[in-house]
């Protein structure tokens, strides 16, 4: 089955450590995105990516980098400089650049200690 | 400029009640809506969409939404509720070859026995 895979779901690590979150999709899609969910505020984009080799920050990128080496994979690294970074990160894709619908993955809870 | 609004952050029915979840937006170009459904520490998944064809949306699990353009609402319906029901619920706004979606903050939909 086509999907969207977040790993881990779970992630737990000390203040001033950069940590990388996996999202992978094997849906073919050319766009693929990062959102921040916190309780109350909905999701907030931190970066996306319409094509390989190519990504553009959104509303909230300062503290993140991403890399799209592959179509498949979007990684996203959360660095020191990330002020609050414990949240709920959710991966998504979609087909192409006109609006189609948003395919999710499950996410991962970044819990920073 | 774009905007999502949900009007109500909690919303509390009994099984077996009609579901009225709320959604106001705003957009300077034609968009397409959204809904979609979290449950707690899970991903979202695409309840219905609106893409300028028929206003009315007839979406999985017996959810529906009515595009009203004079009023710029998007409300989603469900007439009888399920505990199953039980879960976040987004309106979200994108636009056409934009490749941004824009969330509403979300609501809290609790189903009471």
């Amino acid at each position: 089955d086509g999907g969207i895979t977040q790993s881990p779901k779970y992630l737990f690590r000390k203040e001033g450590q950069n940590v990388t979150l996996s999202c992978e999709q094997n849906l073919n899609h050319d766009a693929m995105y990062w959102y921040r969910q916190d309780p109350g505020q909905g999701l907030r984009l931190i970066y996306y990516s319409q094509i390989v080799n190519d990504f553009q920050k959104g509303d909230i990128a300062e503290g993140y980098s991403v890399s799209r080496e592959k179509k498949e994979s979007f990684p996203l690294t959360v660095t020191s400089a990330q002020k609050n970074p414990t949240a709920f990160y959710l991966c998504a894709s979609t087909r192409d650049r006109e609006n189609t619908e948003a395919f999710f993955g499950q996410g991962t809870r970044l819990t920073v200690v | 400029a774009q905007s999502v609004t949900q009007l109500d952050s909690h919303v509390s029915v009994s099984e077996g009640t009609p579901v009225l979840l709320r959604c106001n937006y705003s957009s300077s170009y034609s968009p397409s809506l959204f809904w979609y459904v979290q449950h707690p520490n899970k991903g979202l998944q695409l309840l219905l969409k609106y893409t300028s064809a028929a206003t009315l949306v007839k979406g999985i699990n017996g959810f529906e939404a009515e595009f009203k353009k004079s009023e710029t609402s998007f409300h989603l319906t469900k007439p009888s509720a399920h505990m199953s029901d039980a879960a976040e619920y987004f309106c979200v706004v994108s636009l056409y070859n934009f490749n941004k979606f824009y969330f509403g903050s979300g609501t809290k939909l609790n189903v009471k026995p």
